[in-house]
C-alpha cells in the first residue's frame, strides 16, 4: 500500500517558470511533511518541511502548500533555474513531534525535474 | 559540522555472499535510519536505531539486519545476497532532542550484485 502518492513523475519547465509537484497521503497520523532534493550520485538533501497546523511555508524560492482536509501538499519552485534540475521527493512521518517514537519517513516515488534554459 | 558518512561508496558482490555497510552519523545525532533506494520501489525504510536499540523496522526479510554502537555509528548487514538487493543504501541521522528535527542523509553505498 503506497501511503504517499506523488505526481507528476517527470516535469519540464522553462527557466524562470514555476515548478509544481503534488503529493497526497492516506495516513492521518502523519504530522511532519518534508521535501527532499536529490542530485545524481548524492543522497537526498532536505529542502523544506511543514507541520499540519500550517497551511503554507516559504523559504526563498521554495514554498510548501498544505491542505489538511484534502490530505494533500505541494511544492512550488518559483523562478526555476537549470541548477534546480534534480529529483524531488515528498515524504511524511508521524511521531516526529512527540519527542519519542520513530523518525521513519514514508516517501513518494519522486519527480524528475528538468529546467531548460 | 561533518555530514553523514557512509562507507564504502561502491560495492560489488555475488549472489549468496553477505555484506556489511557502515554509517557514521552527524556528531551528536543519536538516531540512525537506513533506507533502500531502487528505481522500481523508490526509497523504502529498512530500520531505525536509537541508543543502540532498534526502534522500528520496515517490511524487509530477516536477511537485512543492523546494529548501532555506543558512539552512534551504525552498520547494516545483508546475508545471502540476491540480485534484487542491488540498490543504493542510504543512511540518515537525526538528533533526539527538538521536535520536528529533520533526517540528514549520507550519499549512500551503491551495492551491485552479480
Amino acid at each position: 500500500q503506497q501511503q504517499v502518492k506523488q505526481s507528476p513523475q517527470s516535469l519540464i519547465v522553462q527557466k524562470g517558470g514555476i515548478s509544481i509537484i503534488n503529493c497526497a497521503y492516506e495516513n492521518t497520523a502523519f504530522d511532519y511533511f518534508p521535501w527532499y532534493q536529490q542530485f545524481p550520485g548524492k543522497g537526498p538533501a532536505l529542502l523544506i518541511a511543514i507541520r499540519p497546523d500550517v497551511s503554507e511555508k516559504k523559504e526563498g524560492r521554495f514554498t510548501i502548500s498544505f491542505n489538511k482536509s484534502a490530505k494533500q501538499f505541494s511544492l512550488h519552485i518559483m523562478d526555476s533555474q537549470p541548477g534546480d534540475s534534480a529529483t524531488y521527493f515528498c515524504a511524511a512521518s508521524n511521531h516526529a513531534y512527540s519527542g519519542a517514537g520513530s523518525y521513519q519517513l514514508t516517501f513518494g516515488k519522486g519527480t524528475k525535474l528538468s529546467v531548460i534554459p | 559540522k561533518a555530514g553523514v558518512t557512509q562507507t564504502p561508496r561502491y560495492l560489488i558482490k555475488t549472489r549468496g555472499q553477505q555484506v556489511t555497510l557502515s554509517c557514521s552519523p552527524i556528531s551528536g545525532h543519536r538516531s540512525v535510519s537506513w533506507y533502500q533506494q531502487t528505481p522500481g520501489q523508490g526509497l523504502q525504510f529498512l530500520f531505525e536505531y536509537f541508543s543502540e536499540t532498534q526502534r522500528n523496522k520496515g517490511n524487509f526479510p530477516g536477511r537485512f539486519s543492523g546494529r548501532q554502537f555506543s558512539n552512534s555509528r551504525s552498520e547494516m548487514n545483508v546475508s545471502t545476497l540476491e540480485l534484487g538487493d542491488s540498490a543504493l543504501y542510504l543512511c540518515a541521522s537525526s538528533p533526539k532532542e527538538g521536535k520536528g528535527q529533520p533526517q540528514h542523509f549520507g550519499d549512500g553505498t551503491r551495492l551491485s550484485i552479480l
